[in-house]
């Protein structure tokens, strides 16, 4: 099973509307960190987390990391075509000096 | 600043050949991280490398290797190339905060 639960994979939206990506660990978090890719290429770094309840926006996103339920939300307001894209979190757990990484939510956002 | 140049963007090579793929980390930056991306497994940690000494390995095969220089430059090489080694190879390096950039990737088609 995946160490990182993203949800939901996919996820279709009118445009303007708000919505939330969720990233749960099964292990404990030590760091969090969100991507963004277009489709084959890399991956844009968005924010990074490191501390329970710490909360970080920039522009319309709003990342939250929830330390006592190792899960982090990615929130985006009144969203635009220029969100589309995949978001891919990113943690170091327990005992792992590397990232481990979620499935990945293709968001679509519709006009 | 420059950010993570990965060479080539794109390699297709037949079957049983070998492949060496490059990482330039950005400035300063000492360790450099390599990713293989698949639509199936998605994200997978490779290799990471720190002062040119691998510091941590995931779960692929021994064809599979790489190597740091002492200018914090990497290399990925896969050795006997099958179809399935056929994805978008990435790699990030990072500092000491922790945070993570990634290059843009080498796609790499495996015919």
């Amino acid at each position: 099973s995946q160490e990182l639960e993203q949800s939901p994979q996919s996820l279709i939206v009118q445009e303007g509307k708000n919505l939330t990506i969720n990233c749960t660990s099964s292990k404990t978090l030590y760091g969090l960190y969100w991507y963004k890719q277009k489709y084959g290429e890399g991956l844009i770094f968005l924010m990074m987390l490191q501390k329970g309840g710490e909360e970080k926006s920039h522009e319309k996103i709003t990342a939250k990391l929830d330390e006592k339920k190792q899960q982090s939300s990615l929130h985006i307001t009144a969203s635009q075509p220029s969100h589309a894209g995949i978001y891919l979190c990113g943690a170091e757990l327990q005992g792992a000096q590397k990232l481990v990484f979620g499935q990945g939510t293709r968001l679509t956002i519709n006009p | 600043k420059a950010g993570v140049t990965q060479t080539p963007r794109y390699l297709i090579k037949t079957r049983g050949q070998q492949v060496t793929l490059s990482c330039s980390p950005i400035s300063g930056h000492r360790s450099v991280s390599w990713y293989q991306q698949t639509p199936g497994q998605g994200l997978q940690f490779l290799f990471e490398y720190f002062s040119e000494t691998q510091r941590n390995k995931g779960n692929f095969p021994g064809r599979f290797s790489g190597r740091q220089f002492s200018n914090s430059r990497s290399e990925m090489n896969v050795s006997t190339l099958e179809l399935g080694d056929s994805a978008l190879y990435l790699c990030a390096s990072s500092q000491l905060d922790g945070s993570y950039t990634f290059g843009s990737g080498t796609r790499l088609t495996v015919v």
